[in-house]
C-alpha cells in the first residue's frame, strides 16, 4: 500500500532550537494533516491543511500545504522539552471512500 | 473519560490463539478504523467500516477480522495470532465533515 516519505526519520535538538519536517508523496492529496503521539498514547491532530500553498499555524507550530499537492511541511519554533514524540503526516482525498494515509513518522528528542 | 476507548491495553498472548481488542467510542462518529503500528513504519490501515453494514479491508487484512456490533464498537480479532502480529493497535473514529480522526490509547499486544 502506498505510504508517504516523511524526513528526517529522527532528530535530536537543543531545547530552543529550531525543528523542520517534511512530507512527500508520489500521488497528489487534497488534504494535508500533522499529527503528534507522545509517548504511550495515540496521535492527536496538530494542524490541518485544506488548500494548496496553504500556511496554517498553531502556536509555535507553522505547516504548509505543498503547492505540488504532494508535498507538506511542518515547523516547530523555539522546541521545549514536552515537543518530544513522533511526528505524523498524514494525507487524505476527501470522498465517500476517503481514508488517510499516514508517513513513516519523525521521531524528535529534545535535550535541555 | 476518553472518547475512544480502547480495551485491553496491554496483552501477551501465545501462537495461536484467538484474540479480541475492543472499540467503543462516545463521539458519535459512523466511521470507525483499526490501524496497526510498527517502529519505522508508521500507521498501517487493517480495516475500516463506514457505518454498522459497512467493512472494508485495509491495506494489511490477512489475518486479521472485525465485528462492527453498533455505531459505537468496532472490534478486531485475530483468529490465531502470530509473532509478526506483535504490534501497537489503534482504534480511531472520524466524522464525516472532517479530516480529522480520533485516537485510542492504543492496545499492545505481544504474541510470543
Amino acid at each position: 500500500g502506498q505510504q508517504l516519505n516523511q524526513s528526517p526519520q529522527s532528530m535530536f535538538i537543543q531545547e530552543g532550537e529550531d525543528v523542520s519536517m517534511n512530507c512527500t508523496s508520489s500521488s497528489i492529496f487534497n488534504t494535508w494533516l500533522w499529527y503528534k503521539q507522545d509517548p504511550g498514547e495515540g496521535p492527536v491532530l496538530l494542524i490541518a491543511l485544506y488548500k494548496a500553498g496553504e500556511l496554517t499555524s498553531n502556536g509555535r507550530l507553522t505547516a504548509q500545504f505543498g503547492i505540488t499537492r504532494k508535498d507538506s511541511f511542518l515547523n516547530i519554533s523555539a522546541s521545549i522539552p514536552s515537543d518530544v514524540g513522533i511526528y505524523f503526516c498524514a494525507g487524505l482525498n476527501t470522498g465517500t471512500a476517503s481514508k488517510l494515509t499516514f508517513g513513516t513518522g519523525t521521531r524528535l528528542q529534545v535535550t535541555l | 473519560d476518553a472518547d475512544v476507548t480502547q480495551t485491553p491495553r496491554n496483552r501477551i498472548t501465545k501462537t495461536g490463539k484467538r484474540i479480541m481488542l475492543e472499540c467503543s467510542q462516545t463521539k458519535g462518529h459512523d466511521r470507525m478504523y483499526w490501524y496497526r503500528q510498527d517502529p519505522g513504519l508508521g500507521l498501517r490501515l487493517i480495516y475500516y467500516s463506514f457505518d454498522v453494514k459497512d467493512i472494508n479491508k485495509g491495506e494489511i487484512s490477512d489475518g486479521y477480522s472485525v465485528s462492527r456490533q453498533a455505531q459505537a464498537k468496532f472490534s478486531l480479532s485475530l483468529e490465531s495470532a502470530i509473532p509478526n502480529q506483535t504490534a501497537l493497535y489503534f482504534c480511531a473514529t472520524r466524522g464525516t465533515s472532517s479530516g480529522e480522526l480520533f485516537f485510542g490509547e492504543g492496545s499492545r499486544l505481544t504474541v510470543l
